[in-house]
């Protein structure tokens, strides 16, 4: 399975665009690439999925370039709810091959006032 | 109910207490996963279900984790004799092959706390 690697943390501010990048080198063909986003004391919530190029939703952008070998979660216009721990997973494209994500440790998101 | 519910969500229990968990998952969802979560790291695959079939246990840390899933919805992780060990989050989430992405739904989490 696919690991994957990125910042422990990061920090802005509000209103500005936040780029988190995670690199998996060893990505198979049929992987997807997964976001969440955690707040303390809740489960985490799915943000976005793509496989290749651009994917675009109402919270979030996901730019995967062609050798698929990273990725990068944009953040448009963050507010001071956005703080929150974001993972980045790699793995099967249906619900039975997702139990072997390997979640890591994610990256740690402070936006400031 | 709108979304994967978890009781308790905080639990106290001395070393060597047995204790239940339970996951209601979104109803009509057939995929489910409980997950633990120790303080500072992300979640860790514990067990996975399909209906009622468990077709993963391989994240299970010892034979004094089990889970179930009789009829296909509700799940219970049990731990026996707990150990001061196994003080983490509990998270359980369900999915459905029927959505566009395998997005999982995960509930608040229990907290346990052994002493």
């Amino acid at each position: 399975l696919a690991k994957t690697t990125q910042p422990i943390s990061m920090d802005s501010y509000e209103g500005q665009e936040v780029n988190i990048t995670c690199s998996h080198n060893n990505i198979a063909t049929n992987d997807y690439i997964t976001w969440y986003q955690q707040f303390p004391s809740q489960g985490p919530r799915f943000i976005i999925q793509g496989y290749k190029t651009k994917v675009t939703n109402e919270v979030a952008s996901l730019f995967i370039p062609a050798d698929r070998k990273s990725s990068t979660l944009s953040l448009p216009r963050v507010s001071l709810s956005d703080t929150a721990v974001y993972y980045c997973l790699v793995g099967g494209p249906n619900a039975g091959n997702n139990r072997k994500l390997i979640w890591g440790l994610g990256t740690s998101l402070g936006v400031n006032p | 109910g709108a979304g994967v519910s978890q009781s308790p969500r905080y639990k106290v229990a001395k070393r060597g207490q047995d204790v239940a968990l339970r996951c209601d998952p979104i109803s009509g969802h057939v995929s489910l996963f409980w997950y633990q979560q120790a303080l500072g790291q992300g979640p860790e695959f514990l067990t996975y279900f399909q209906n009622e079939a468990q077709l993963d246990k391989s994240g299970l840390p010892s034979d004094r984790f089990f889970a179930e899933r009789p009829e296909g919805s509700v799940s219970t992780l049990k731990i026996q004799r707990t150990q001061q060990e196994d003080s983490a989050v509990y998270l359980c989430a369900s999915s459905s092959p029927r959505l566009a992405t395998d997005e999982q739904f995960f509930g608040p989490g229990t907290r346990l706390t052994v002493l």
